[in-house]
């Protein structure tokens, strides 16, 4: 099983509104990544999570905030968004081999996030 | 700045001609990966070259790795429509420990438009 399954596939919020997006993976994997992808530009790195824990954050703002419940799930809970966070938000995740930084990233299908 | 530079940024060719994508940098990368990503989904990895002047074949993909290890190519023999999407090339840079972990880092991209 080489799949990553995001949910929702669309999502369509208010400003005011809290809402989460979901990854899984059962390839074992130990490091999981949320990127954020405008359109016709290539995935700009969010956050990366290493054996459950945060270990990069790319000065991503605060209204955007990752949770990883164990080593198989990857949640990106959204509030107070802005119109220019509408995007695709994609889930990724990889081996965590010692040593390397160089990990094959298999990506999830992403969600279509609108912000109105 | 960019770190990984893609050429040419969008190519519009008939099917059966042959085409090739370049993936340039100043930093020389421990591996270079090149993914194909279809509108609304995510990118699907192809193939990860590790050694200078390496050649991988993926069908009528060819893939290169330069021999500093900063540069590469994808030639596609006789494209076909099924070949259309954006082409992503990405660097993984080796990390001194795990807590130092880098993810990939994202080429511009190279959208590919085949017509029948």
């Amino acid at each position: 099983d080489t799949e990553v399954t995001q949910t929702p596939k669309h999502l369509v919020m208010g400003m005011t509104n809290k809402k989460s997006l979901k990854c899984e993976q059962h390839m074992g994997h130990r490091a999981m990544y949320w990127y954020k992808q405008k359109a016709k530009k290539p995935p700009e790195l969010m956050f990366v999570y290493s054996y459950e824990k945060l270990s990069i954050n790319e000065s991503v703002p605060s209204r955007f905030s990752p949770e990883c419940p164990n080593s198989s799930l990857l949640n990106l809970h959204l509030h107070a968004l802005q119109p220019e966070d509408s995007a695709l938000y994609l889930c990724a995740s990889s081996q965590h081999r010692t040593g390397t930084g160089d990990d094959e990233q298999y990506f999830g299908p992403g969600t279509r996030l609108t912000v109105t | 700045t960019q770190l990984l530079e893609q050429s040419p940024q969008f190519l519009s060719i008939q099917e059966g001609e042959n085409l090739t994508v370049y993936c340039n940098s100043s930093s020389v990368f421990s591996s270079l990966q090149w993914y194909r990503q279809e509108p609304g989904e995510g990118p699907v990895l192809l193939v990860t070259v590790v050694t200078g002047g390496e050649v991988k074949k993926l069908k009528r993909l060819t893939f290169q790795f330069g021999d500093a290890r900063k540069d590469s190519s994808l030639h596609i023999t006789a494209a076909q429509p099924g070949d259309t999407g954006l082409y992503l090339c990405a660097g993984g840079i080796r990390a001194q420990s795990n807590t130092g972990r880098r993810a990939l880092t994202f080429g511009s991209g190279t959208r590919l438009q085949v017509q029948p």
